[in-house]
């Protein structure tokens, strides 16, 4: 089945540690995307890539990196400077001429 | 810019209730239109969708047209379930390399 799968679906992470969430899609999709969604808000754009070994920054950059090495794969690693990451993370992918396609999503605690 | 302004939530009303939820967008040429659900704890999944004006997109009961004179794409639902329950996003992408723009999202919560 196609699909994009991100994992784990939960993640604990240690103040001042930095952690990496994993988004892989078999749609041979170009373009993916990572959003944080906070409780009862919206989706916020953090990075997105058009295409492999290029990526851009979105509206929450700050404290996050990404890296497109494969096009199946766009990997985003919270980073120490990221003060406040708790949120639920979705990654995302489209073609040139399709709808965004969706992953289940990776909830982030920090303890 | 490009931008998408929907309804502000939340929503709540009693099942079987006929739902409204509005959508209006702001963009250059023809862009395609979608409306988006989330359920609590998942991703989002695509509900519909239209690409040109006069188009209606429809789904589960769901439907919604891609208005150019209004610039809308209001979503509809002549009857709806407690299931119906979720987060519904409207949406839109400029050109087909563009990356899609989401609204902000509203909360539809159904009594029984």
């Amino acid at each position: 089945d196609g699909g994009i799968t991100q994992s784990p679906k939960y993640l604990f992470r240690k103040e001042g540690q930095n952690v990496t969430l994993s988004c892989e899609q078999n749609l041979n999709h170009d373009a993916m995307y990572w959003y944080r969604q906070d409780p009862g808000q919206g989706l916020r754009l953090i990075y997105y890539s058009q295409i492999v070994n290029d990526f851009q920054k979105g509206d929450i950059a700050e404290g996050y990196s990404v890296s497109r090495e494969k096009k199946e794969s766009f990997p985003l690693t919270v980073t120490s400077a990221q003060k406040n990451p708790t949120a639920f993370y979705l990654c995302a992918s489209n073609g040139m001429n399709t709808e965004a396609f969706f992953g289940q999503g990776t909830r982030l605690t920090v303890v | 810019g490009n931008s998408v302004t929907q309804m502000e939530g939340p929503v709540t009303l009693s099942e079987e209730a006929f739902l409204t939820i509005n959508c209006t967008y702001t963009a250059t040429g023809y862009p395609s239109l979608f409306w988006y659900v989330q359920y609590p704890g998942e991703g989002l999944q695509l509900l519909l969708k239209a690409t040109k004006a006069d188009d209606k997109g429809s789904n589960k009961g769901f439907e919604a047209t891609y208005r150019k004179e209004t610039t809308s794409f209001h979503l509809e639902k002549g009857s709806v379930q407690v299931s119906d329950s979720a987060v519904y996003f409207c949406a839109l992408r400029y050109s087909s390399a563009s990356k899609i723009i989401f609204g902000s999202g509203t909360r539809l919560s159904i009594r029984p």
